[in-house]
């Protein structure tokens, strides 16, 4: 099945700087790689996907980047505010037809410092 | 829209009891999966269903049953509670596929 590493496990950048989380994946017939976020006490929530076919995508301060060749994906937040502090997971697809399914990586705690 | 209830939000059983923990939703999807997130190991999935009537496994689907009678509804149920199940529960929902799943807010259960 799909193995999916993140790194770093924490991270912690000054109110303004750039963070930056990086993943790898091993199943080279994934497709489809989302990022979620998850605030204390709250459930997961989807804030930027990317799909094989494309190589980034930009969500205003959000991007992702995808090597299919590398197999590896990152997500980009630029000039980093206090509330983007949570924990990340990214996560990349598996199987096949209906089945296909998710594989998250184990998750980063971003901390924005003010 | 209420999107993905689940309930209850906290939970202590002792070993070797059983519970159901109810997840609903009120999007109209097809695709809904249970997922358990433990410290440093991200969110692993248990179950997961592609529309009523339809379930199959996940990665971690060992004292777990799940049942899919309706396309709102996607109980889990825990057989014979045990300390390693003591974890964050989490029902997840999308349209078709794995494109915006829906994150309910979760379930802590904790077995002594």
């Amino acid at each position: 099945g799909e193995n999916v590493e993140q790194h770093p496990s924490t991270l912690s950048v000054q109110e303004g700087d750039s963070a930056v989380i990086k993943c790898t994946y091993s199943d080279s017939a994934s497709n489809y790689f989302p990022w979620y976020k998850q605030e204390l006490g709250k459930g997961p929530q989807l804030i930027i996907d990317i799909r094989s076919n494309v190589g980034e995508k930009k969500d205003q301060r959000i991007a992702v980047t995808l090597n299919k060749t590398a197999k590896h994906f990152s997500l980009h937040i630029t000039e980093t505010q206090p509330e983007d502090s949570a924990v990340y997971f990214c996560a990349a697809d598996y199987g096949s037809g209906s089945a296909r399914q998710l594989t998250f990586g184990s998750g980063t705690q971003l901390t924005v410092l003010p | 829209n209420a999107g993905v209830t689940q309930t209850p939000k906290f939970q202590v059983l002792k070993t070797g009891q059983s519970m159901t923990l109810q997840c609903a939703q009120d999007m109209n999807h097809e695709y809904m999966s249970w997922y358990r997130q433990d410290p440093g190991m991200g969110l692993r999935l248990i179950h997961y269903s592609v529309g009523a009537g339809i379930t199959d496994q996940g990665e971690v689907p060992n004292g777990y049953n799940v049942s899919r009678s309706t396309t709102e509804d996607f109980p889990l149920r825990l057989l014979s509670a045990a300390p390693s199940q003591t974890s964050v529960y989490f029902c997840a929902s999308s349209y078709g596929g794995l494109d915006g799943y829906t994150f309910g807010s979760g379930t802590r259960l904790t077995v002594v």
